[in-house]
C-alpha cells in the first residue's frame, strides 16, 4: 500500500515569516501534485511535478521533487494570511492519486 | 464557470436511509472521482469513472454505488446508510485518467448519519 506522510500536521505562524512542509513516502511516484484547501471549499490545485529534482515556482511558493521521486517538499517565503489553509500533496499511482492527510496552516496577521 | 457541481451541500440522514448524492461538471472531462475527507485520514477514494460508461472501485467503495449517468454527470448512492458513512463528500473530474492531469473539485457534500 503506497502512503503518503504529511509533516507537519499542524502550523502556526506569524505573517512574514518562511516555512517548509514536507510530503515523503517510501514508495516512486509518477508524478505528485500539492492542492491547497480552504474550509468548505474543494482542493484546489496549486502545482504538478513529473520529474525527480524539479523545482517550480508559483510566486512566494517553491516546490520541489526529490530525485528519487519518493518526496516532496513546498517552501513559502513571507507568509501572509491568505496562504491560510490546509495544504495537500497526492502523488500519482496506475492513474489514480494517493492523498497525503493535509498540513493545516495558519498565517497570523 | 461552474466547474463540478455537488447537491446538496448537507445532508443529515437515520441509519438505514437511502440517498444519492449528485455531481455535474461542465469542462467536458472524460473522468471523474468519488472521495470521502475523515479528520485525521485525509482524501480516500470511493469509485471512479475513466470515461463515460466504465465505472471501477477506489479504495473505500464498501456500502456505496454510482452511477455514470452520461459523460457531465456522475452519482453516488447510499443505499442504507451507516454512522461511519458520515463525511465530507468530494466529487472530482479530469480531462483524461492519469496521474499527471490536475483533479477539479467541487465544494463538497457534508453528510451526517445519526
Amino acid at each position: 500500500t503506497q502512503l503518503l506522510e504529511q509533516s507537519p500536521q499542524f502550523l502556526s505562524i506569524q505573517e512574514g515569516e518562511n516555512l517548509t512542509v514536507y510530503c515523503n513516502s517510501s514508495s516512486v511516484f509518477s508524478s505528485l501534485q500539492w492542492y491547497r484547501q480552504e474550509p468548505g471549499e474543494g482542493p484546489v490545485l496549486l502545482v504538478t511535478v513529473v520529474t525527480g529534482g524539479e523545482v517550480k515556482k508559483l510566486k512566494r511558493l517553491t516546490f520541489q521533487f526529490g530525485d528519487a521521486r519518493k518526496d516532496s517538499s513546498l517552501h513559502i517565503t513571507a507568509a501572509q494570511p491568505g496562504d491560510t489553509g490546509l495544504y495537500l500533496c497526492a502523488g500519482g499511482s496506475q492513474g489514480n492519486l494517493i492523498f497525503g492527510k493535509g498540513t493545516k496552516l495558519s498565517v497570523k496577521p | 464557470n461552474a466547474g463540478v457541481t455537488q447537491t446538496p451541500k448537507f445532508q443529515v440522514l437515520k441509519t438505514g436511509q437511502s440517498m444519492t448524492l449528485q455531481c455535474a461538471q461542465d469542462m467536458n472531462h472524460n473522468s471523474m472521482y468519488w472521495y470521502r475527507q475523515d479528520p485525521g485520514m485525509g482524501l480516500r477514494l470511493i469509485y471512479y469513472s475513466a470515461s463515460e460508461g466504465t465505472t471501477d472501485k477506489g479504495e473505500v467503495p464498501n456500502g456505496y454505488n454510482v452511477s455514470r449517468l452520461n459523460k457531465r454527470e456522475f452519482s453516488l448512492r447510499l443505499e442504507s446508510a451507516a454512522p461511519s458513512q458520515t463525511s465530507v463528500y468530494f466529487c472530482a473530474s479530469s480531462n483524461l485518467r492519469a496521474s499527471n492531469q490536475p483533479q477539479h473539485f467541487g465544494d463538497g457534500t457534508r453528510l451526517s448519519i445519526l
